[in-house]
């Protein structure tokens, strides 16, 4: 158990709606990744914050957004989605957010866009 | 900017079998590499890092060098298990980076018994 905790653990939808997605990072760790895994793009970086910052952005489309509350917990937020955003939506998170302390990964979010 | 290649898979080796899985990156000044384990139905998993040219990393008979004169952090084992059968992913870390891991394809490793 890494300790990262992400819900749901199964999310089905249609086009066009709007769906949000939760971590909660190990105890102490102020840091929160998202990441992107679907079988054409691989695993992809969207997103980090840092104790309720936004730090760095990767992939992450217009369509998503993220944000980091005072609780260090994170949602990610997907609207009007696509056939496409269908994946496995990874959270991960660490003590800091630079230098060599290791990411921890939640089990994922699988969303389905039907 | 910053790539990992790894070797495609899927790759099915007898239990005890020698392991390699190769992996190559392409990234500016001197980053940390990594291998990450992915088991059925979880999140990846910290398997070994190797931070600097040279350095070894080991972790459950799993092992990696880091080769800055080939750009290579290949994973070996010397002898696997049905256990070990997983998705492995090389990647990297740009030195100064704010911690963007950047993750090869993954290798889906399948061990018979």
């Amino acid at each position: 158990d890494s300790g990262v905790t992400q819900t749901p653990k199964h999310l089905i939808t249609a086009t066009g709606q709007r769906v949000t997605l939760r971590c909660s990072p190990r105890s102490g760790d102020l840091s929160v990744y998202w990441y992107q895994q679907s079988l054409d793009q691989g695993l992809q970086f969207l997103i980090h914050y840092y104790n309720g910052e936004e730090r760095a952005k990767g992939n992450i489309l217009e369509r998503f957004s993220a944000q980091q509350f005072p609780d260090l917990h994170s949602e990610l937020n997907l609207s009007s989605l696509e056939l496409g955003d269908s994946a496995l939506y990874f959270c991960a998170s660490s003590v800091s957010g630079t230098g060599d302390s290791p990411l921890h990964f939640g089990n994922g979010t699988r969303l389905t866009v039907t | 900017g910053d790539s990992v290649t790894q070797m495609e898979g899927p790759v099915t080796l007898s239990e005890e079998a020698f392991l390699t899985i190769n992996c190559t990156y392409t990234a500016t000044g001197y980053p940390s590499l990594f291998w990450y384990v992915q088991y059925p139905g979880e999140g990846l998993q910290l398997l070994l890092k190797a931070t600097k040219a040279d350095d070894k990393g080991s972790n459950k008979g799993f092992e990696a060098t880091y080769r800055k004169e080939t750009t290579s952090f290949h994973l070996e084992k010397g002898s696997v298990q049905v256990s070990d059968s997983a998705v492995y992913f090389c990647a990297l870390i740009r030195s100064g980076s704010a911690r963007q891991l950047t993750f090869g394809s993954g290798t889906q490793l399948t061990v018979l018994p």
